[in-house]
């Protein structure tokens, strides 16, 4: 099936420790994301890659570090794990960068640090 | 102000009946406009883009108002299937940095 997949689906993980998620698209899209979706349901987003080129990063600590080894594929990797980094981390992609381009998501990694 | 605000809801639709819900956005400049859902515990799925002359899918319409800020959802003849939470989603700029409203949710009861 052609879709954006991510893993692992669930994640529980203690403070301090260091984790990654992974996201693969094969959409052909060129532009991949990652959203945070916290406990009121608000979706923000944290990264943008174009062609494997960084092109949004919004406000996020930099315990969180995106790697993008080609354009199927944008990890997450974070750091130092704390309590306020739980959430529902959604990986997206979408066609080109224009301002038009829809969004494909993948079905979320729902973290929670203990 | 939110960029982008939704009254949360829920609302609560008998079958059959039409439920509209709006969202405004506080940047003049926004350039395009989309509503997704969300099921409960799944990813936002693309309902439909929003156009300036309005714009029709089925039983859902969706209109923008630019002169008022505000884009507009109606869901006609409600099933139960549409329950769920509805997300406004304005792109402010140039690059694709979609801003997302908190979502309104919807319940479709018998």
């Amino acid at each position: 099936d052609t879709a954006v997949s991510q893993t692992p689906k669930y994640l529980v993980t203690q403070m301090g420790n260091d984790k990654s998620i992974k996201c693969e698209q094969n959409l052909g899209h060129d532009t991949m994301y990652w959203y945070k979706q916290d406990s009121k349901k608000f979706l923000k987003i944290m990264f943008s890659y174009n062609n494997k080129e960084l092109i949004i990063n919004e406000t996020v600590p930099n315990r969180f570090s995106p790697k993008s080894p080609d354009k199927a594929h944008l990890n997450l990797h974070i750091n130092s794990l704390e309590l306020g980094d739980s959430a529902v981390y959604f990986c997206a992609s979408s066609q080109g960068f224009s301002y038009n381009s829809p969004l494909h998501f993948g079905n979320g990694t729902r973290l929670t640090v203990t | 102000r939110k960029e982008v605000e939704q009254d949360p809801g829920p609302f609560n639709v008998p079958e059959g009946a039409t439920v509209a819900f709006n969202c405004t956005y506080s940047n003049s400049a926004s350039q395009s406009f989309f509503w997704y859902r969300q099921d409960c515990r799944k990813e936002p799925k693309l309902l439909m883009s929003v156009y300036s002359s309005g714009n029709e899918d089925g039983r859902f319409t969706a209109q923008l108002n630019r002169a008022s800020q505000y884009i507009s959802l109606l869901i006609r003849d409600s099933k139960l299937s549409d329950s769920a939470t509805y997300l406004c989603v304005v792109n402010e700029a140039a690059g694709n940095k979609l801003t997302f409203g908190g979502g309104t949710r919807v319940l479709v009861k018998p």
